[in-house]
Protein backbone atom coordinates (compact mmCIF):
# COMPACT_ATOMS: atom_id res chain seq x y z
CA UNK A 1 0.00 0.00 0.00
CA UNK A 2 1.47 2.98 -1.22
CA UNK A 3 -0.30 5.57 0.73
CA UNK A 4 -1.94 7.28 -2.32
CA UNK A 5 -5.68 6.65 -2.62
CA UNK A 6 -7.75 7.09 -5.97
CA UNK A 7 -11.82 6.98 -6.60
CA UNK A 8 -13.36 5.44 -7.98
CA UNK A 9 -12.06 1.98 -8.74
CA UNK A 10 -13.82 1.20 -12.20
CA UNK A 11 -15.93 3.91 -14.25
CA UNK A 12 -17.62 3.23 -17.27
CA UNK A 13 -19.16 6.22 -19.34
CA UNK A 14 -20.64 6.78 -22.33
CA UNK A 15 -18.89 9.00 -25.25
CA UNK A 16 -19.24 12.51 -24.89
CA UNK A 17 -19.92 12.38 -20.97
CA UNK A 18 -17.56 14.06 -18.36
CA UNK A 19 -16.01 12.58 -15.15
CA UNK A 20 -13.77 13.52 -12.27
CA UNK A 21 -11.18 10.93 -11.15
CA UNK A 22 -10.13 11.81 -7.26
CA UNK A 23 -6.52 11.46 -5.91
CA UNK A 24 -5.36 11.61 -2.29
CA UNK A 25 -1.91 11.86 -1.70
CA UNK A 26 0.22 10.44 1.45
CA UNK A 27 0.06 12.39 4.31
CA UNK A 28 2.42 15.39 4.14
CA UNK A 29 3.12 14.86 0.26
CA UNK A 30 3.07 18.37 -1.56
CA UNK A 31 3.23 17.08 -5.50
CA UNK A 32 0.88 15.07 -7.34
CA UNK A 33 1.26 13.66 -10.33
CA UNK A 34 -1.23 12.67 -12.89
CA UNK A 35 -0.20 9.62 -15.69
CA UNK A 36 -2.39 7.84 -18.40
CA UNK A 37 -1.78 3.81 -19.27
CA UNK A 38 -3.28 3.51 -22.76
CA UNK A 39 -2.60 -0.13 -24.64
CA UNK A 40 -1.26 1.65 -27.57
CA UNK A 41 0.66 4.55 -26.19
CA UNK A 42 2.16 3.04 -22.66
CA UNK A 43 2.61 4.97 -19.65
CA UNK A 44 2.23 8.90 -20.39
CA UNK A 45 2.69 11.80 -18.02
CA UNK A 46 -0.26 14.12 -17.91
CA UNK A 47 0.47 17.03 -15.41
CA UNK A 48 2.29 17.82 -12.35
CA UNK A 49 0.69 19.95 -9.37
CA UNK A 50 2.84 21.27 -6.51
CA UNK A 51 1.52 22.88 -3.37
CA UNK A 52 -2.11 23.95 -5.69
CA UNK A 53 -0.11 25.33 -8.53
CA UNK A 54 0.69 23.70 -11.79
CA UNK A 55 4.46 23.14 -12.43
CA UNK A 56 4.58 20.87 -15.54
CA UNK A 57 2.01 19.76 -18.22
CA UNK A 58 2.86 17.02 -20.38
CA UNK A 59 0.77 15.20 -23.38
CA UNK A 60 -2.55 16.44 -21.57
CA UNK A 61 -5.16 17.31 -23.64
CA UNK A 62 -7.37 20.54 -23.41
CA UNK A 63 -10.68 18.01 -23.09
CA UNK A 64 -8.68 17.27 -19.66
CA UNK A 65 -8.34 19.44 -16.99
CA UNK A 66 -7.10 19.55 -13.19
CA UNK A 67 -6.37 20.86 -10.08
CA UNK A 68 -5.24 20.50 -6.40
CA UNK A 69 -7.05 21.81 -3.54
CA UNK A 70 -5.65 23.43 -0.71
CA UNK A 71 -6.07 19.81 0.99
CA UNK A 72 -3.69 18.40 -1.23
CA UNK A 73 -5.96 16.28 -2.78
CA UNK A 74 -6.31 16.32 -6.88
CA UNK A 75 -8.96 15.86 -9.21
CA UNK A 76 -8.47 15.18 -13.06
CA UNK A 77 -11.52 15.92 -14.69
CA UNK A 78 -12.07 14.30 -18.04
CA UNK A 79 -14.52 15.96 -20.55
CA UNK A 80 -16.53 15.04 -24.20
CA UNK A 81 -15.15 11.73 -23.39
CA UNK A 82 -13.93 9.57 -26.64
CA UNK A 83 -13.80 5.94 -27.12
CA UNK A 84 -9.46 6.26 -27.42
CA UNK A 85 -9.87 7.98 -23.60
CA UNK A 86 -10.71 4.60 -21.95
CA UNK A 87 -7.45 3.56 -19.93
CA UNK A 88 -5.97 3.11 -16.44
CA UNK A 89 -4.83 6.55 -14.76
CA UNK A 90 -2.38 6.56 -12.16
CA UNK A 91 -2.05 9.79 -9.64
CA UNK A 92 1.28 9.71 -7.82
CA UNK A 93 2.42 11.61 -5.44
CA UNK A 94 5.86 12.96 -3.76
CA UNK A 95 7.11 15.10 -0.96
CA UNK A 96 9.59 17.96 -0.35
CA UNK A 97 12.70 18.34 -2.69
CA UNK A 98 14.98 16.52 -2.96
CA UNK A 99 12.39 13.21 -3.04
CA UNK A 100 13.33 10.15 -5.35
CA UNK A 101 10.13 8.08 -5.51
CA UNK A 102 7.23 8.73 -6.65
CA UNK A 103 4.17 6.85 -5.10
CA UNK A 104 1.79 5.71 -6.87
CA UNK A 105 -1.97 4.52 -6.20
CA UNK A 106 -3.83 1.61 -7.28
CA UNK A 107 -5.31 3.40 -10.50
CA UNK A 108 -8.64 4.26 -11.90
CA UNK A 109 -9.66 2.59 -14.74
CA UNK A 110 -12.19 4.40 -17.02
CA UNK A 111 -13.77 2.48 -20.18
CA UNK A 112 -15.56 4.96 -22.53
CA UNK A 113 -18.58 3.07 -24.47
CA UNK B 1 16.33 13.81 -20.32
CA UNK B 2 17.95 10.71 -22.03
CA UNK B 3 16.61 8.47 -24.09
CA UNK B 4 16.91 4.28 -22.30
CA UNK B 5 16.61 1.30 -24.59
CA UNK B 6 15.92 -2.09 -22.68
CA UNK B 7 14.96 -5.06 -24.24
CA UNK B 8 11.49 -6.06 -24.37
CA UNK B 9 11.68 -9.15 -22.75
CA UNK B 10 13.07 -11.46 -20.51
CA UNK B 11 12.76 -14.86 -18.66
CA UNK B 12 14.51 -15.85 -15.33
CA UNK B 13 14.15 -19.08 -13.25
CA UNK B 14 13.21 -18.84 -9.65
CA UNK B 15 15.48 -18.19 -7.37
CA UNK B 16 18.06 -17.10 -9.34
CA UNK B 17 19.53 -13.38 -9.88
CA UNK B 18 17.57 -11.57 -12.85
CA UNK B 19 19.92 -9.02 -14.93
CA UNK B 20 18.07 -6.29 -16.33
CA UNK B 21 20.45 -3.98 -18.80
CA UNK B 22 19.08 -0.67 -20.13
CA UNK B 23 21.48 1.62 -22.45
CA UNK B 24 21.45 5.53 -21.70
CA UNK B 25 24.27 6.70 -23.85
CA UNK B 26 23.44 10.37 -24.32
CA UNK B 27 22.80 10.75 -20.67
CA UNK B 28 24.23 13.72 -19.22
CA UNK B 29 26.37 14.29 -15.81
CA UNK B 30 23.21 15.69 -13.76
CA UNK B 31 20.83 12.81 -14.59
CA UNK B 32 20.35 9.95 -12.60
CA UNK B 33 19.02 6.29 -13.03
CA UNK B 34 15.75 5.59 -11.94
CA UNK B 35 14.06 2.14 -11.88
CA UNK B 36 10.36 1.43 -11.57
CA UNK B 37 8.56 -1.70 -11.96
CA UNK B 38 4.77 -2.25 -13.04
CA UNK B 39 3.45 -5.60 -11.66
CA UNK B 40 0.48 -6.45 -13.79
CA UNK B 41 -1.59 -3.35 -13.98
CA UNK B 42 -1.04 -1.57 -10.34
CA UNK B 43 0.41 1.29 -9.86
CA UNK B 44 4.58 1.64 -10.79
CA UNK B 45 6.41 1.02 -7.87
CA UNK B 46 9.58 2.41 -7.14
CA UNK B 47 12.62 -0.23 -6.79
CA UNK B 48 16.06 1.99 -6.90
CA UNK B 49 18.01 5.51 -8.63
CA UNK B 50 22.06 6.04 -8.90
CA UNK B 51 23.96 8.56 -9.95
CA UNK B 52 27.16 6.81 -10.98
CA UNK B 53 28.11 4.57 -7.79
CA UNK B 54 26.34 1.24 -7.08
CA UNK B 55 23.40 1.14 -5.02
CA UNK B 56 22.06 -1.39 -3.05
CA UNK B 57 18.78 -1.70 -1.10
CA UNK B 58 16.28 -4.48 0.25
CA UNK B 59 14.77 -5.20 -2.90
CA UNK B 60 17.62 -4.91 -5.52
CA UNK B 61 20.82 -3.69 -6.64
CA UNK B 62 22.09 -1.15 -9.30
CA UNK B 63 25.39 -0.90 -11.31
CA UNK B 64 26.20 1.31 -13.58
CA UNK B 65 28.91 1.29 -15.83
CA UNK B 66 31.60 3.60 -15.67
CA UNK B 67 31.09 5.54 -18.44
CA UNK B 68 27.92 5.78 -17.06
CA UNK B 69 26.25 5.12 -20.91
CA UNK B 70 24.17 1.68 -19.19
CA UNK B 71 23.44 0.25 -16.09
CA UNK B 72 22.11 -3.62 -15.13
CA UNK B 73 19.21 -4.05 -12.44
CA UNK B 74 20.07 -7.03 -10.50
CA UNK B 75 16.96 -8.58 -7.97
CA UNK B 76 19.60 -11.34 -6.28
CA UNK B 77 17.24 -13.74 -5.80
CA UNK B 78 13.77 -13.96 -8.29
CA UNK B 79 10.66 -14.90 -7.04
CA UNK B 80 7.23 -15.21 -9.53
CA UNK B 81 6.08 -12.36 -7.64
CA UNK B 82 9.17 -10.40 -9.13
CA UNK B 83 7.16 -10.94 -12.64
CA UNK B 84 6.46 -7.27 -14.01
CA UNK B 85 7.55 -4.48 -16.55
CA UNK B 86 10.45 -2.97 -15.58
CA UNK B 87 11.40 0.30 -16.39
CA UNK B 88 15.04 2.41 -16.68
CA UNK B 89 14.54 5.95 -16.32
CA UNK B 90 17.00 8.86 -16.81
CA UNK B 91 15.91 12.02 -15.25
CA UNK B 92 17.54 15.19 -14.09
CA UNK B 93 18.56 15.77 -10.61
CA UNK B 94 17.10 14.87 -7.17
CA UNK B 95 13.79 16.99 -7.79
CA UNK B 96 11.00 14.49 -8.43
CA UNK B 97 9.42 16.06 -12.01
CA UNK B 98 7.91 13.96 -14.76
CA UNK B 99 8.65 10.25 -15.15
CA UNK B 100 9.18 9.62 -19.23
CA UNK B 101 8.41 6.01 -19.31
CA UNK B 102 9.58 3.77 -21.77
CA UNK B 103 8.49 0.29 -22.83
CA UNK B 104 10.19 -1.18 -20.18
CA UNK B 105 11.47 -5.01 -20.05
CA UNK B 106 8.39 -7.70 -19.26
CA UNK B 107 10.45 -10.09 -16.69
CA UNK B 108 8.90 -13.15 -16.88
CA UNK B 109 9.73 -15.37 -13.72
CA UNK B 110 9.30 -18.97 -13.83
CA UNK B 111 9.40 -21.87 -11.62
Amino acid sequence: DSGVTQTPKHLITATGQRVTLRCSPRSGDLSVYWYQQSLDQGLQFLIHYYNGEERAKGNILERFSAQQFPDLHSELNLSSLELGDSALYFCASSGRDPSYEQYFGPGTRLTVT
Amino acid sequence: DAKTTQPTSMDCAEGRAANLPCNHSTISGNEYVYWYRQIHSQGPQYIIHGLKNNETNEMASLIITEDRKSSTLILPHATLRDTAVYYCIAKIGTNTGKLIFGQGTTLQVKP
